[in-house]
Order: structure tokens, then C-alpha cells, then sequence
């Protein structure tokens, strides 16, 4: 059982459409980020959200933590085909780091 | 953040023989993680890898098969030894910078192949 459950686990989308990505747990986590992984490459980091209810804005993609720090969601408005790729969000609690199951988002263009 | 350079990007490598995954980083850091991950899907802590010390390893992972060299603190190597085709993999290095939020900044990965 993963700690972290992202949901969809594939998705496919036209461009120029919005969606979300959901990333949920029972635990609760002192911070979380969210990475975006493109094929033959590492993840990279695209933001670290540390306060329950906090939003952060990148772009064209808003992240959102819960306000129990239990979840998070990233929205992605007018997807563009640059934005397909593998997204995985990953929490700190205690002193353990944990990825999320994994989303993978193919926008078609 | 830290730039992270892993090498071979990739490999097929015959069952039953070894392949050493290197790992440089240009910033010191205490600790250098390794990764595994099938493509598309999350991806697997291997072990910890600490300079002067031996690495810890996960639930499922032995030094016997994955040996870890850490011997400064910017370099580590990881071993895929004995290969099978379940090896087969990704696998990856990552260090964590708590720096500005950076979090964890990773090689761009080795993608194995055991025939």
C-alpha cells in the first residue's frame, strides 16, 4: 500500500483543456512538492507547498495543499503538448520522504 | 539547485554480469539517494547513500546485489550485480539541497536493459 495515491493514473487530454491531479493520503505531511518527469529524464522540482491550505501558482499550473496537510492537488489550465510527462508528488512526514503512485498526463496537441 | 551527472544514460547488459552506475554531483552533500523506477510508473528508494559510512538499504534491497560506493562528497557509484531481466529498470540518483525549497534534484537516470 503506497502512502501517497494520485489519481488518474493516466490521463489524456486535448490541449487547451484544464484538468487536475489529485495526490491523497491519511498521514499527514509537514511539506509536500509535486516534480514532473519527461521520458529520459530525472523528476525535477516544481514547487514545495509547506502550509495547510496554501496555494502556489506556476504559470499555467496551481497548486493547492490541504488545509489538514493530508492532500494536495496540481490544476493545470490550457494544457499545451509540453506539458505531458509523468507528475508525482511526494511528502515529508517524520523524518521519511514518500512519492506518490504517479500520473501520467499525454497532452494531445 | 545542484546539477547532477549520471552516466552510462544507458545500457544492455548480458544476464548474469555487473554494470557500475556513477554519479557525480558539483555541490558537497551528506547524502546521495538511489532510485529505481519502471518507466511510467513512481519511483523505488534503493538505499542512502552517506559518505564515510556504509549506505542503508531499503525493505528488499541487499548490499550483496546493489554494492554502493560513497567516497567523497560529491561521488557515489551504485552496482547492479549478477543481473536478471528483473533488473530491468531505471535507475537514479538524487540528492536533497534544503536550500530555497529546492528539494530533490535528480540524474537524468540509467536505463538498464538484462537480456
Amino acid at each position: 500500500t503506497q502512502l501517497l495515491e494520485q489519481s488518474p493514473q493516466f490521463l489524456s487530454i486535448q490541449e487547451g483543456e484544464n484538468l487536475t491531479v489529485y495526490c491523497n493520503s491519511s498521514s499527514v505531511f509537514s511539506s509536500l512538492q509535486w516534480y514532473r518527469q519527461e521520458p529520459g529524464e530525472g523528476p525535477v522540482l516544481l514547487v514545495t507547498v509547506v502550509t495547510g491550505g496554501e496555494v502556489k501558482k506556476l504559470k499555467r499550473l496551481t497548486f493547492q495543499f490541504g488545509d489538514a496537510r493530508k492532500d494536495s492537488s496540481l490544476h493545470i489550465t490550457a494544457a499545451q503538448p509540453g506539458d505531458t510527462g509523468l507528475y508525482l508528488c511526494a511528502g515529508v512526514t517524520g523524518n521519511q520522504f514518500y512519492f506518490g503512485t504517479g500520473t501520467s498526463l499525454t497532452v494531445i496537441p | 539547485s545542484a546539477v547532477i551527472s549520471q552516466k552510462p544514460s544507458r545500457d544492455i547488459c548480458q544476464r548474469g554480469t555487473s554494470l557500475t552506475i556513477q554519479c557525480q554531483v558539483d555541490s558537497q552533500v551528506t547524502m546521495m539517494f538511489w532510485y529505481r523506477q519502471q518507466p511510467g510508473q513512481s519511483l523505488t528508494l534503493i538505499a542512502t547513500a552517506n559518505q564515510g559510512s556504509e549506505a542503508t538499504y531499503e525493505s528488499g534491497f541487499v548490499i550483496d546485489k546493489f554494492p554502493i560506493s560513497r567516497p567523497n562528497l560529491t561521488f557515489s557509484t551504485l552496482t547492479v550485480s549478477n543481473m536478471s531481466p528483473e533488473d530491468s529498470s531505471i535507475y537514479l540518483c538524487s540528492v536533497y539541497l534544503e536550500v530555497d525549497g529546492y528539494g530533490y534534484t535528480f540524474g537524468s537516470g540509467t536505463r538498464l536493459t538484462v537480456v
